[in-house]
């Protein structure tokens, strides 16, 4: 089936630094990628829909300078915490409509631990 | 309120079946999912069914679809310990964003 590659698993920053989470379709092509947010024990949320080729689509309270995205080809989108704080901690998840149009394939996910 | 609601925690025996609900709100729905989550794991893709159907069968899963009453339910026969994990019910939609919309998710805990 689908597969969303999603890389790096965990990472660990300073605060200040930026970090680089990239989300990688293996076998079929994506236009659209999901970034999603999801804090300890609780739902994902949507942070923005990542567009091939154009500019990100960024929900309500996302700040789009603070987390950068970019989807240069049909197979990879790049999520970029900029500046990260520690309350920017959280796992962090991509997906992709799957092909044929029915569900979508997620990552699995990143652990990100800004300290 | 929220879009998708769930109860937060199930717990069951060994053997038995299991039951998570979940209730949405957008008439719109065109597609609804559950998805499993394990401890610092992606989601997982379970079943899905499409809003003209009322009930659809996979293995050891059943889902059942009130589109009057909005309700959508999973039953998992013979849960096993490893079916313990998250269960996120998600909608997605005709109209607006094409993402999806996630429930709360449901804790399920299988007793041996």
């Amino acid at each position: 089936g689908a597969v969303v590659s999603q890389h790096p698993s965990r990472v660990i920053c300073k605060s200040g630094t930026s970090v680089k989470i990239e989300c990688r379709s293996l076998d079929f092509q994506a236009t659209t990628m999901f970034w999603y947010r999801q804090f300890p024990k609780q739902s994902l949320m949507l942070m923005a829909t990542s567009n091939e080729g154009s500019k990100a689509t960024y929900e309500q309270g996302v700040e789009k300078d603070k987390f950068l995205i970019n989807h240069a080809s049909l197979t990879l989108s790049t999520l970029t915490v900029t500046s990260a704080h520690p309350e920017d901690s959280s796992f962090y998840i991509c997906s992709a409509e799957s092909p044929g149009g029915y569900g979508y394939t997620f990552g699995s996910g990143t652990r990100l631990t800004v300290v | 309120g929220e879009d998708v609601e769930q109860s937060l925690f199930l717990s069951v025996r060994e053997g038995d079946s299991s039951v998570i609900n979940c209730t949405y709100t957008d008439s719109s729905s065109t597609y609804l999912y559950w998805y499993k989550q394990e401890p610092g794991a992606g989601l997982q893709l379970l079943t899905y069914i499409f809003s003209n159907m009322d009930m659809k069968q996979d293995q050891r899963l059943t889902v059942l679809l009130n589109k009057k009453d909005k309700h959508l339910s999973l039953r998992i026969a013979d849960t096993q310990t490893g079916d313990s994990a998250i269960y996120f019910c998600a909608e997605s939609r005709n109209t607006g964003r094409r993402a999806l919309t996630f429930g709360s998710g449901t804790r399920l805990q299988v007793q041996p």
